[in-house]
């Protein structure tokens, strides 16, 4: 199935510091999502994006919808340990069908 | 957000043996779900597409006859993996679409499978 680039793979951060990753398609997508997984569980929806240039927040996480579509970041301000985990984005295209960047997995120091 | 559970959570299996694992929509009823599998450090990929009343869709790759799905109620989709051999070995997760238009989808807490 297609999948979405992600990046950074991975991040060795200092708790307090602000993250950003992003990812990118070379398709359009409707709605852009992201998700948390912690070890041996399901991924956990943190904030879905709707409409392109759509910026929202939840919490100290902030996303935005790319204008062109292609393209979403998510940024978490003032990092604490519980934010280690893998964050996964996922684009919905046509028939519903929802495609997941390859992840990118944070390690906050504390 | 919509609740999903799955059963098993883990499970371990001697090669050559058929697993099936439930996945049930809790405060939801859902036509579709969708069956995802995820091996170690990678990401999730979407296997088939599960439709109430109907047979499964599923993707490019993906043996219809070795993944069977059912899709029995509005609140109850199968995964039965049948013949198992260690590399199907995975974590298994479903999920069902929510929110406006199914543009939200809510994962079930997956299960392991482990087959020696």
């Amino acid at each position: 199935g297609q999948q979405l680039n992600q990046s950074p793979q991975s991040m060795f951060i200092q708790e307090g510091e602000d993250v950003s990753m992003n990812c990118t398609s070379s398709s359009i997508f409707n709605t852009w999502l992201w998700y948390k997984q912690d070890p041996g569980e399901g991924p956990v929806l943190l904030i879905a994006l709707y409409k392109a240039g759509e910026l929202t927040s939840n919490g100290r996480l902030t996303a935005q919808f790319g204008i062109t579509r292609k393209d979403s970041f998510l940024n978490i301000s003032a990092s604490i340990p519980s934010d280690v985990g893998i964050y996964f984005c996922a684009g919905l295209a046509n028939f519903n069908k929802f495609y997941f960047g390859s992840g990118t997995k944070l390690n906050v120091k504390p | 957000g919509a609740v999903v559970s799955q059963h098993p959570s883990w499970v371990i299996c001697k090669s050559g043996t058929s697993v099936k694992i439930e996945c049930r929509s809790l405060d939801f009823q859902a036509t579709t779900m969708f069956w995802y599998r995820q091996f170690p450090k990678q990401s999730l990929m979407l296997m088939a597409t599960s439709n109430e009343g109907s047979k499964a869709t599923y993707e490019q790759g993906v043996e219809k006859d070795k993944f069977l799905i059912n899709h029995a109620s509005l609140t109850l989709s199968t995964l039965t993996v049948t013949s198992a051999h260690p590399e199907d070995s995975s974590f298994y997760i479903c999920s069902e679409p929510a929110g406006v238009g199914g543009s939200e989808q809510f994962f079930g807490p997956g299960t392991r499978l482990t087959v020696l």
